[in-house]
């Protein structure tokens, strides 16, 4: 059972068209929840980390927030270049190595001009 | 700005064939990751490192995997031997330290392997 969730799996957006990510996860003890942006064939890019419910963190058209059970990544008014697939891990406090990320499948966003 | 490094990008092997993957960690990290990425999922953690010891490699591959880092600083993982269903992303991640609260994972570019 997968214990990080993230919908939808794919979204096509038109340049200027906002939208919202979805990371959902199960486990209760949330240590950290954080978004990277992965471009192709190469590794996941940091973006933000989120610690507690109502949390929210901003870089550029990037938007992040969190409750008790998800969080969202809003994007404002995209652009082509920020077509990438975009990833949600969580840090667990309880029965887990310290540290460990559980990562969601990923988000593949695509912005046409 | 530090990055994390890895080498080599690409590797093509074949069936049964030893390969090995280098990582050198942002300097001063204590923390080595290294994760398996399929192509259309997430990344899974293989092994990770605090300073020299390990301290989780519930998810690796123990006939056929290994992962050292003797001096506490860059690391090796290898596998031997390799298999169709090992054709993935490799990716090394390193943090100051895990459990601290800044204990961001910093990616490297992956090594892409693919076993014919």
């Amino acid at each position: 059972e997968d214990q990080v969730t993230q919908s939808p799996e794919a979204l096509r957006l038109q340049e200027g068209e906002s939208s919202s990510l979805n990371c959902s996860y199960t486990v209760s003890g949330l240590r950290g929840l954080f978004w990277y942006r992965q471009d192709p064939g190469k590794g996941p890019e940091f973006l933000f980390t989120l610690y507690s419910a109502g949390e929210e963190k901003e870089k550029e058209r990037l938007k992040a927030t969190l409750t008790k059970k998800e969080s969202f990544l809003h994007i404002t008014a995209p652009k082509p270049e920020d077509s990438a697939t975009y990833l949600c891990a969580v840090q667990f406090d309880r029965g887990s190595t310290l540290g460990r990320l559980y990562f969601g499948r990923g988000t593949q966003l695509t912005v046409w001009p | 700005e530090a990055e994390v490094a890895q080498s080599p990008r690409y590797k093509i092997t074949e069936k049964s064939q030893a390969v090995a993957f280098w990582c050198d960690p942002i300097s001063g990290h204590a923390t080595l990751y290294w994760y398996r990425q399929i192509l259309g999922q997430g990344p899974e953690l293989l092994v990770q490192f605090q300073d020299e010891s390990v301290v989780d490699d519930s998810q690796l591959p123990k006939d056929r995997f290994s992962a050292e880092r003797l001096k506490g600083v860059d690391s090796t993982l290898k596998i031997q031997p390799a298999e169709l269903g090992d054709s993935a992303m490799y990716l090394c991640a390193s943090s100051l330290e895990a459990g601290v609260s800044t204990d961001t994972q910093y990616f490297g570019p992956g090594t892409r392997l693919t076993v014919l």
